[in-house]
């Protein structure tokens, strides 16, 4: 049973453009979220992340947005470069359950490939 | 600064084997996470491990063990190998095991069981 999910595969955009990543969760206990990129043969990388208590947070190119009603998030990536071409990955867990003893539940990502 | 160092970064082992991952955290850093990434799936939580204690543990079978030495490297065992255990076994560290920790992953050591 998924928990996290990230129901494309995989997104193709054109350079310059809005890269939008999307990302669903089940478990209403999840109050903090965060989103991973990896290129192949490295580790995933921390992009950025959100609380639930917030519903955006910016850093730089890429902002998340948080639907908690919807159990709904979205990694918008403005402009869409080449080196953006990875895979992302949705994350979630629960802030103070008892020093993060839960890890980390990801989705299965998304690979995102930007078109010259 | 060095990151998170994970060795070895390939290796193969056939069925019914034991294997051992090794794993060094970024200086500083006391928690150590464990994580196995299948082919086409996003990782899967194994173990957490803070100040040598297990402070968490995933859905994964007996099999599998840790431990975090006085250092905070940390090492995976997996005993009885099985050709389902092939994947990517990613290590990470954080300052301290907090839900809300940024995890800073290794390259990970891809095990292969034939």
């Amino acid at each position: 049973d998924q928990q996290v999910k990230q129901n494309s595969p995989s997104l193709s955009v054109q350079e310059g453009r809005i890269s939008i990543l999307n990302c669903d969760y089940t478990n209403s206990m999840f109050d903090y979220f965060l989103w991973y990129k990896k290129y192949p043969a490295e580790g995933p990388t921390f992009l950025i992340s959100i609380s639930s208590i917030k519903d955006k947070n910016e850093d730089g190119r890429f902002t998340v947005f948080l639907n908690k009603s919807a159990k709904h998030l979205s990694l918008h990536i403005v402009p869409s470069q080449p080196g953006d071409s990875a895979v992302y990955f949705c994350a979630a867990s629960r802030m103070y359950s008892g020093g993060g003893a839960d890890g980390l539940t990801f989705g299965k990502g998304t690979h995102l490939i930007i078109q010259p | 600064d060095a990151g998170v160092t994970q060795s070895p970064t390939h290796l193969i082992k056939t069925r019914g084997q034991q294997v051992t991952l090794r794993c060094s955290p970024i200086s500083g850093h006391k928690s150590v996470s464990w994580y196995q990434q299948v082919l086409g799936q996003g990782p899967q939580f194994i173990f957490q491990y803070y100040e040598k204690e297990e402070r968490g543990r995933g859905n994964f079978p007996d099999r599998f063990s840790a431990r975090q030495f006085p250092n905070y490297s940390s090492e995976l065992n997996v005993n009885a190998l099985l050709l389902g255990d092939s994947a990517l076994y990613l290590c990470a560290s954080s300052l301290r095991p907090s839900g809300a920790n940024v995890l800073t992953f290794g390259a990970g050591s891809r095990l292969t069981v034939l």
